[in-house]
């Protein structure tokens, strides 16, 4: 069974850093590309980065280029999501998705980021 | 990069079909046979219902079918049940400045 669980949210001040994490299990992760997903309070979903399997290929969504870093370490099956300089508007609950067929498919459960003063 | 435009909500009575639409571009919708569609229930992470176009995943429901037409893509819910009622949104490969994906604005569908 897929299994993504999402780690590392919390509350943190405008301009300050946090680091995610996306444990993956059931699946063999080295083989798949991966997203992060962002839903802020009551909005709709808005993507955020993906990354390929082996790691050698990102993108990101121009409102968190230069800020924030996709990243993965195929031998522990994880993925991560480095942000920094954060911003309010940046407070959301984050998914990390597997990303198959141009499609999202498996969906961790997601935790939460809130930046405020 | 700019969301892709669904309608606010939409309704029906069980048993009923709905048809939800996403309207974007010829840089996304349009160019490309790479539109998604997921349903989410509050407080409950996305499930993708429809990969490109009108593929179904392992265990989706055939009352889920997806279609498009030039810019427009759309999600068709036949037979509608009250376990239906959540939130819909659609997405895209995009290739407008960077390459990129978008979601569409989100659809609330309400089972009378």
């Amino acid at each position: 069974e897929v299994q993504l669980v999402e780690s590392g949210g919390g509350l943190v001040q405008p301009g300050g850093s946090l680091r995610l994490s996306c444990a993956a299990s059931g699946f063999i992760f080295s083989s798949f590309w991966m997203t992060w997903v962002r839903q802020g309070p009551g909005k709709g979903l808005e993507w955020v980065a993906n990354i390929k399997s082996d790691g050698s290929e990102n993108s990101y969504a121009d409102s968190v280029k230069g800020r924030f870093t996709i990243s993965r370490d195929n031998a522990k099956n994880s993925l991560s999501l480095q942000m920094n300089s954060l911003r309010a508007e940046d407070t959301a609950v984050f998914f990390c998705a597997t990303h198959r067929n141009w499609a999202f498919d498996f969906w961790g459960q997601g935790t939460l980021v809130t930046v405020s003063s | 990069q700019s969301a892709l435009t669904q309608p606010a909500s939409v309704s029906g009575s069980p048993g009923q079909s709905i048809t939800i639409s996403c309207t974007g571009t010829n840089s996304d919708v349009g160019g490309y046979n790479y539109v998604s569609w997921y349903q989410q229930h509050p407080g409950k992470a996305p499930k993708l219902l429809i990969y490109g176009v009108s593929n179904r995943p392992s265990g989706v429901s055939n009352r889920f079918s997806g279609s498009k037409s030039g810019n427009t893509a759309s999600l068709t819910i036949s037979g509608l049940q009250p376990e239906d009622e959540a939130d819909y949104y659609c997405s895209s490969y995009s290739s407008s400045s960077t390459p990129h994906y978008d979601f569409g604005t989100g659809t609330k569908v309400t089972v009378l």
